[in-house]
């Protein structure tokens, strides 16, 4: 079975700042992996993904995420935060078959000027 | 091209009801998943539809229903609504191959009172 923890409901980061969200999976197969995010009454957007191809992946805005089987962890980075940033950020790891994905509670990040 | 639409956005509905969502995925995607999400359990999978064939179900009551058109469009049912129905409901399509990224419409709030 896939599941997904995401450590820390709440982070804030000031303007500027380095943005370190954390996820850890669990897979009974080799994991698919996604980071997504969520503005306040919209849908989610996808940031980016990993499927078993480079190890560091880039996405959209900025962002990037590194795959490290050894821990289990696809921890999403920025290295300066933007107060567009302020967001609701959700780790998925996909089901064996389908697509079919296993969300983690969510990161809300928070912004500071 | 076109994202993934939802339709209504809004919606209230008294307990005991039945209410009917629709989603129109992106031109040329094959599979239609549907998610609930709530502030207590988060984002969670109802089913996935894939050429007009149910292909993974989530862990919900009989009373939640979907099905899929031959032009990829599908819908899902509720019936007998009950409070804890209150959600945001999220449609997501992707081209229909296993683990892939998939891309989320708006979602519809729906309100059961």
């Amino acid at each position: 079975a896939q599941s997904v923890t995401q450590l820390g409901s709440h982070v804030s980061v000031s303007e500027g700042a380095l943005v370190l969200l954390r996820c850890n999976y669990s897979s009974s197969v080799p994991p698919y992996l996604f980071w997504y995010v969520q503005y306040p009454n919209q849908g989610l957007q996808l940031l980016l993904k990993y499927t078993s191809a480079a190890t560091l992946v880039k996405g959209i805005n900025g962002f990037e995420a590194e795959f490290k089987k050894s821990e289990t962890s696809f921890h999403l980075t920025k290295p300066s935060a933007h107060m567009s940033d302020a967001a609701e950020y959700f780790c998925a790891v996909s089901a064996r078959y389908g697509n079919k994905l296993v969300f983690g509670a969510g990161t809300i990040l928070r912004v500071k000027s | 091209k076109a994202g993934v639409t939802q339709t209504p956005r809004y919606l209230i509905k008294t307990r005991g009801q039945q209410v009917t969502l629709s989603c129109s995925p992106i031109s040329g995607h094959r599979s239609v998943s549907w998610y609930q999400q709530t502030p207590g359990q988060g984002l969670q999978f109802l089913f996935e539809y894939f050429s007009e064939t149910q292909r993974n179900k989530g862990n919900f009551p009989g009373r939640f229903s979907g099905r899929q058109f031959s032009n990829s469009r599908s819908e899902m049912n509720v019936s007998t609504l009950e409070l804890g129905d209150s959600a945001l409901y999220l449609c997501a399509s992707s081209l229909g191959q296993d683990r892939r990224e998939q891309y989320f419409g708006p979602g519809t709030r729906l309100t059961v009172t």
